[in-house]
């Protein structure tokens, strides 16, 4: 298993450009996440899916659009990106227990996406 | 004031010493607690997690959390170069879709 990829692993943008950074999981997880890690700030989060088709915001959505058409894939959208979003770009998945307790502490992270924005 | 809060450091220490790692945290309704080892350039991988209070081991590693202070901990002991990474606390509501991080402490071990 490959478990959480991430594409592309690095880019950069000039102000006002658009870009989709694909996260994909072949783990069959329910719940992905999207989430930005900026130094001194820690990991924050930015949408998240609990689901194929749904999404909901998290921390810090403005900015950014996604979409999740397919289970296995959660698509982080910049549609007019800005200097401010320069940052590196984690993915997560997790997944629900049989029983039905969510095990949100699981999450497993992609490698990672550096984005700059000039 | 940040839900969570940890020193970002950061800590070196010689090979084979035992390092503490701690965090702190505001919400009283938080009841998972993790901790999240990062390697430089790679993605968070889960170290620990433990429910509640209460200490648990995994061979040097051992997480402790006191709910009545807000404050957990990770112990490393024998440590080595091989742990040298960025240390990130993580917590929960019990149920909850997202994960609260502490804002990760660099942790150098030296040879």
């Amino acid at each position: 298993n490959a478990g959480v990829t991430q594409t592309p692993k690095f880019r950069v943008l000039k102000t006002g450009q658009s870009m989709t950074l694909l996260c994909a999981q072949d783990m069959n997880h329910e719940y992905m996440y999207w989430y930005r890690q900026d130094p001194g700030m820690g990991l924050r989060l930015i949408h998240y899916s609990v689901g194929e088709g749904t999404t909901a915001k998290g921390e810090v959505p403005d900015g950014y659009n996604v979409s999740r058409l397919k289970k296995q894939n959660f698509l982080l959208g910049l549609e007019s990106a800005a200097p401010s979003q320069t940052s590196v770009y984690f993915c997560a998945s997790s997944y629900l227990r049989a029983s039905g307790r969510l095990s949100s502490y699981e999450q497993y992270f992609g490698p990672g996406t550096r984005l700059t924005v000039t | 004031q940040k839900e969570v809060e940890q020193d970002p450091g950061p800590l070196s220490v010689p090979e084979g010493a035992i390092v503490s790692l701690n965090c702190t945290y505001s919400n009283s309704a938080f009841q998972y607690f993790m901790w999240y080892r990062q390697y430089s350039r790679k993605g968070p991988e889960l170290l620990m997690y433990t429910y509640s209070s209460g200490n648990k081991e995994d061979g040097r590693f051992t997480a402790q959390v006191d709910k009545s202070s807000k404050y957990i901990s990770l112990f490393i002991r024998d440590s080595q170069p091989s742990d040298s990474a960025t240390y990130l606390c993580a917590m929960s509501v019990a149920g909850a879709n997202n994960l609260f991080f502490g804002t990760g402490t660099r942790l150098t071990v030296i040879p």
